[in-house]
């Protein structure tokens, strides 16, 4: 079935620039997406980027996607503590997600 | 960006009792919406698709008698958790697609704290 795998943790320092990666299964999605999701919370929306573009950036986010190798990732540019959350990506019409990245941000 | 309205954001019941949450989106008509659960530190689990108008589409594994889902109108969508048990606690979070398609956003409500006791 459909799978989509990232690592499980990060942790970076204030100021340095964050990575999350994405593998997935399914390309039949015309959209990937990132979303971030705060303890307790719901998920929120990042960004996202259209199957036929290979990079988008959106202030301090880049999401790069290869499609050919079915890898997705999200950069944070001078990531800030308020960044620590997990990430997740999708692309799926149902929305299904992996285990998602922990980023931490440490002072 | 839309609103989805999930209610209530914690709950506490009896072992056995039965609890519904509701999932509202609030400016946009969602004809799909789906249900999630999530254990700590874990991912979100698909449980079900919910189609306004029709019956809901349960993921493998979920027991459809035990976690009812009613999608009566455009905008409402309910999760009931029938004779609930402790190994039901969890965290359960609800998502709403607009209008346009499967590959329009989706907007999530703020989660449901479960807790039987």
């Amino acid at each position: 079935g459909e799978d989509v795998e990232q690592s499980l943790f990060l942790s970076v320092r204030e100021g340095d620039s964050s990575v999350i990666n994405c593998t997935y299964t399914d390309s039949s999605s015309t959209y990937l997406y990132w979303y971030k999701q705060e303890p307790g919370a719901g998920l929120q929306l990042l960004t996202y980027i259209f199957s036929n573009m290979d990079m988008k950036q959106d202030q301090r986010l880049t999401v790069l996607l290869n499609k050919k190798d079915k890898h997705l990732s999200l950069r944070i540019a001078d990531t800030q503590t308020g960044d620590s959350a997990i990430y997740f990506c999708t692309g799926r019409g149902k929305l299904i997600f992996g285990q998602g990245t922990e980023l931490s941000v440490k002072p | 960006g839309a609103v989805v309205s999930q209610h209530p954001s914690w709950v506490i019941c009896k072992s056995g009792t039965s609890v519904k949450i509701e999932c509202r989106s609030l400016d946009f008509q969602a004809t799909t919406m789906f249900w999630y659960r999530q254990f700590p530190k874990q991912s979100l689990m698909l449980m079900a698709t919910s189609n306004e108008g029709s019956k809901a589409t349960y993921e493998q594994g979920v027991e459809k008698d035990k976690f009812l889902i009613n999608h009566a109108s455009l905008t409402l969508s309910t999760l009931t958790v029938t004779s609930a048990h402790p190994e039901d606690s969890s965290f359960y979070i609800c998502s709403a697609r607009d209008f346009g398609g499967v590959n329009t956003e989706a907007f999530f409500g703020q989660g449901t704290r479960l807790t039987v006791v």
